[in-house]
């Protein structure tokens, strides 16, 4: 069974940047086949697709972030980060990490998410 | 982006009914369209692929209908543990996109 687990600081301060990263447990993302993802829901809001990255490092940008964002990958870790810089009060959401599918249409798999508040 | 638009954005049922769920594509997605539900506090959890599959685990009163842009979830006997958040996700374009959301509450 594949898990996967945000961890990364609770509280940004305004235009800094926010680091977060996924540990999988359960399967070996430089096995292939998958996408990673990072997805983020406002509060009380829908949700947001940010990126995803293949373990060969190839990656794909919500347009709307690209600017902002960069996903990557670490295969000898088992992990997938995310950061995005230049924050503002209207980054606060629970992000989460997540697989696709093995034809990357759909989450197969998703953490629990994490709550980041960006506040001084 | 394709846009996708979910109708109503809430709804009031009861236990026992037969509900219906509508998304709208801005564009032709083919049938690159699934269905989440959300609890509170939960990470989504995916009821329907590809926009007739359904995900190994779900209940059969589960199931999906449409292609182009225009997509049904239906839940053909509510029950209890089926108030939640529904999502649309199309997944034809890189840019993946889900739509706002509807949320099903007890009558």
């Amino acid at each position: 069974q594949v898990q996967l687990q945000e961890s990364g600081p609770g509280l940004v301060p305004p235009s800094q940047t926010l680091s977060l990263t996924c540990t999988v447990s359960g399967g070996s993302i430089s096995s292939g086949g998958y996408y990673w993802s990072w997805i983020r829901q406002h509060p009380g809001e829908g949700l947001e697709w940010i990126g995803y990255i293949y373990y060969s490092g190839s990656t794909y940008y919500n347009p709307s972030l690209k600017s902002r964002v960069t996903i990557s990958v670490d295969t000898s870790k088992n992990q997938f980060s995310l950061k995005l810089s230049s924050v503002t009060a209207a980054d606060t959401a629970v992000y989460y990490c997540a697989r696709l599918d093995s034809s990357g249409y759909y989450v197969d798999y998703w953490g629990q998410g994490t709550l980041v508040t960006v506040s001084s | 982006d394709i846009q996708m638009t979910q109708s109503p954005s809430s709804l009031s049922a009861s236990v026992g009914d037969r509900v219906t769920i509508t998304c709208r594509a801005s564009q032709s997605i083919s049938s690159y369209l699934n269905w989440y539900q959300q609890k509170p506090g939960q990470a989504p959890k995916v009821l329907i692929y590809a926009a007739t599959s359904l995900q190994s685990g779900v209940p059969s009163r589960f199931s999906g209908s449409g292609s182009g842009t225009d997509f049904t979830l239906t839940i053909s006997s509510l029950q209890p543990e089926d108030f939640a958040t529904y999502y649309c996700q199309q997944s034809y374009s890189s840019s993946r996109t889900f739509g706002q959301g509807t949320k099903v509450e007890i009558k």
